[in-house]
């Protein structure tokens, strides 16, 4: 299994850019990196995935070193609204979904 | 497209009894996910079934149970509750089985609350 890493938490301002690592240094070759994000009183939502270099869609990137030891997740221009829990997952051999303790981000004004 | 449907939303029961939470997963996924989550713990795996099956299960006594049916709506069980099983209890479902080369999106419900005094 995978364990993953994460920051317990960070305190961050609108506006800026938001960077989140999560160390995974037993990810196997088939493993993917996942993100999610949770509100609270909500269920988590999906936000990116990617397997090596660099991911990006609408709301984040993935950057994932060659080694793939870590990923770090990136914000950029944070809100208010992104005060949120960010949960790093590597893909499982056994499929069991580890979420862990995730990262408790407040965004500031 | 409906999202993923938990009831009750809210749920008060006492040491001893039982509850069952139901799920309706988005149409046309067919597993069909459970989590516990105390702040404690954090978010921990309880089960998942696909196709009416039990395919995964997490470190959890059997008092909790779970089934699917055959339109893939989920029941989970939990037996002879404990005031440590106060929790919020997910309900997540994807498309398909996830495999090890790759990780299905999860789409989550808003959950049940559960307080056990």
């Amino acid at each position: 299994l995978a364990k993953t890493t994460q920051p317990i938490s960070m305190d961050s301002y609108e506006g800026q850019e938001v960077n989140i690592t999560c160390s995974h240094n037993n990810i196997a070759t088939n493993d993917y990196i996942t993100w999610y994000q949770q509100f609270p009183s909500q269920g988590p939502r999906f936000i990116i995935q990617g397997y090596k270099t660099k991911v990006t869609n609408e709301v984040a990137s993935l950057f994932i070193p060659a080694d793939r030891k870590s990923s770090t997740l990136s914000l950029p221009r944070v809100s208010l609204s992104d005060t949120a829990v960010y949960y790093c997952l590597v893909g499982v051999p056994d499929d069991k979904i580890i979420f862990g303790k995730g990262t408790r981000l407040h965004i500031l004004p | 497209k409906a999202g993923v449907t938990q009831t009750p939303r809210y749920l008060i029961k006492t040491r001893g009894q039982q509850v069952t939470l139901s799920c309706s997963p988005i149409s046309g996924h067919r597993s069909v996910s459970w989590y516990q989550q105390t702040p404690g713990q954090g978010l921990q795996f309880l089960f998942e079934y696909f196709s009416e099956t039990q395919r995964n299960k997490g470190n959890f006594p059997g008092r909790f149970s779970g089934r699917q049916f055959s339109n893939s709506r989920s029941e989970m069980n939990v037996s002879t509750l404990e005031l440590g099983d106060s929790a919020l209890y997910l309900c997540a479902s994807s498309p398909q089985l996830k495999r090890g080369a790759s990780y299905n999106e999860q789409f989550f419900g808003p959950g049940t609350r559960l307080t056990v005094l």
